[in-house]
């Protein structure tokens, strides 16, 4: 089993929709984040969270909102989806700690928006 | 700011040829440098990291990356180059918020 996993993988919906994309992790993680990634622009941090309580902001969370529901889930919603949203997201977790530890991707959802 | 460039979108070799891919980056501590590689319909996999020591950082399937804090460059580069290598390889650093800044990717393909 993946170590950590998203869901869907592949979403397809009408703009104006209310989304949400989940991941989970078996790592025993502290940190969790979300990015997004277009063509050409690479990896983009939307948010991310250190731990159940804390959760911040990343370049791009206009239009975003998280919830870290416990230690090991951390979910992604779109409030009203839109064209320019359509994207690959992809979770990412990393252990915490005083030096600085690699994140570990899961396999991505790839998100289209009509 | 911090900033990752990869100036090359797309790159092609031949099998058994020798690889470098550029990466430059601009962040005013020292930086935590990382490549990734992703395969199609995959997540990011972490090739090799550099911390701090040594310049030239060893990783996973034969890669390795310099560390050249003159030329604010971490080239990745891998002697002869295996068709499983087709994919797109991120270049990224680490930022005091303990999140990445990644370059935009560069494509290889290999040639048989």
């Amino acid at each position: 089993d993946a170590d950590v996993t998203q869901t869907p993988r592949n979403r397809i919906t009408k703009t104006g929709k209310r989304i949400m994309l989940e991941c989970s992790q078996t790592k025993g993680h502290d940190r969790m984040y979300w990015y997004r990634q277009d063509p050409g622009l690479g990896l983009r941090l939307i948010y991310y969270s250190f731990d159940v309580k804390d959760i911040n902001k990343g370049e791009i969370s206009d239009g975003y909102s998280v919830s870290r529901q416990a230690q090991a889930k951390f979910s992604l919603s779109l409030e009203s989806a839109i064209p320019n949203q359509t994207a690959l997201y992809f979770c990412a977790t990393s252990s915490s700690g005083a030096g600085w530890e690699p994140q570990h991707f899961g396999d991505g959802t790839r998100l289209s928006i009509l | 700011a911090q900033s990752v460039t990869q100036p090359d979108i797309h790159i092609t070799v031949s099998e058994g040829a020798s690889l470098e891919l550029r990466c430059n980056y601009s962040y005013g501590a020292t930086p935590y440098l990382f490549w990734y590689v992703q395969s199609p319909g995959q997540g990011l996999q972490l090739l090799l990291k550099y911390f701090s020591g040594d310049t030239l950082v060893q990783g996973i399937k034969g890669f390795e990356a310099e560390f050249k804090r003159s030329q604010s460059s971490f080239n990745l580069r891998k002697p002869s180059v295996h068709w499983s290598d087709a994919a797109e390889y991120f270049c990224a650093v680490g930022t005091g918020r303990r999140a990445l800044t990644f370059g935009s990717g560069t494509r290889l393909q290999v040639q048989p």
